[in-house]
C-alpha cells in the first residue's frame, strides 16, 4: 500500500465548477500536511498547509480528518489556469526532513 | 534570478556513462534534497544533506551519489548510467527554521538513458 494514495484523474470540469480532491495517508503518526501544484514539465510548489481545523486561501479550501487519515482540496469557481497536478505531501513525525508525495491529482479547466 | 537553479535541464545519455546534475541556491537554506520522479509514481527521495558534512540517503540511493560542496551546492552522479533511471530529476531546498517544513524546488533536469 502506497504511503499517500490519490486518484489519478484526471478530472475535467468546467470553468466555474466546484472540485474535490481527496488523499489518504497510511501512517497515522504523520505530522504535517500539504497540497502543492505541479504545471506540466515544470517543479512542485507550495499550494497551501493543511491544518487540522481546515484552512481556506480564496477559492481554495483545505480539511484534515486525522481519525479517518484523510486530507482534502476544495476548488470553488474553477479558473482555467487552475490545470494542473495537484500533489497530497505528509510530513514523516519520525523524520522531520522528510516530505512524502502522493502520485498527484490532475485537473482539467475547460472552457 | 531563479533561487534554485539546475543543470542541465536537459540531458540524454547512454548506457554506462558517468552523469552529474548540478544544484545551486541562492536562498540560503541549509537543507538541500535530491528527488526522482517517474509518471505514476510520484517523488521519490534519493539523497538529502542537512548541512556541509551531512549527506544521507533516501529511499532509492542506490546507483546514485552526491555531493554537497558548498552551503549553496548540490551535485547528483550517475556512476554508470541505466535506462531505468530515465526519469525527472528535482533538487529541493529548505529552511530548518521555516514554516513547517516548505521545499523549495528547482525547475528540474529530465535524463533520458539510451
Amino acid at each position: 500500500r502506497k504511503e499517500v494514495e490519490q486518484d489519478p484523474g484526471p478530472f475535467n470540469v468546467p470553468e466555474g465548477a466546484t472540485v474535490a480532491f481527496n488523499c489518504t495517508y497510511s501512517n497515522s503518526a504523520s505530522q504535517s500536511f500539504f497540497w502543492y501544484r505541479q504545471d506540466c514539465r515544470k517543479e512542485p510548489k507550495l499550494l497551501m498547509s493543511v491544518y487540522s481545523s481546515g484552512n481556506e486561501d480564496g477559492r481554495f479550501t483545505a480539511q484534515l480528518n486525522r481519525a479517518s487519515q484523510y486530507i482534502s482540496l476544495l476548488i470553488r469557481d474553477s479558473k482555467l489556469s487552475d490545470s494542473a497536478t495537484y500533489l497530497c505531501v505528509v510530513n514523516m513525525v519520525d523524520s522531520s526532513y522528510k516530505l512524502i508525495f502522493g502520485s498527484g491529482t490532475r485537473l482539467l479547466v475547460r472552457p | 534570478d531563479a533561487d534554485v537553479t539546475q543543470t542541465p535541464r536537459n540531458r540524454i545519455t547512454k548506457t554506462g556513462k558517468r552523469i552529474m546534475l548540478e544544484c545551486s541556491q541562492t536562498k540560503g537554506h541549509d537543507r538541500m534534497y535530491w528527488y526522482r520522479q517517474d509518471p505514476g509514481l510520484g517523488l521519490r527521495l534519493i539523497y538529502y544533506s542537512f548541512d556541509v558534512k551531512d549527506i544521507n540517503k533516501g529511499e532509492i540511493s542506490d546507483g546514485y551519489s552526491v555531493s554537497r560542496q558548498a552551503q549553496a551546492k548540490f551535485s547528483l552522479s550517475l556512476e554508470s548510467a541505466i535506462p531505468n533511471q530515465t526519469a525527472l530529476y528535482f533538487c529541493a531546498t529548505s529552511d530548518p527554521g521555516g514554516t513547517y517544513n516548505e521545499q523549495f524546488f528547482g525547475p528540474g533536469t529530465r535524463l533520458t538513458v539510451l
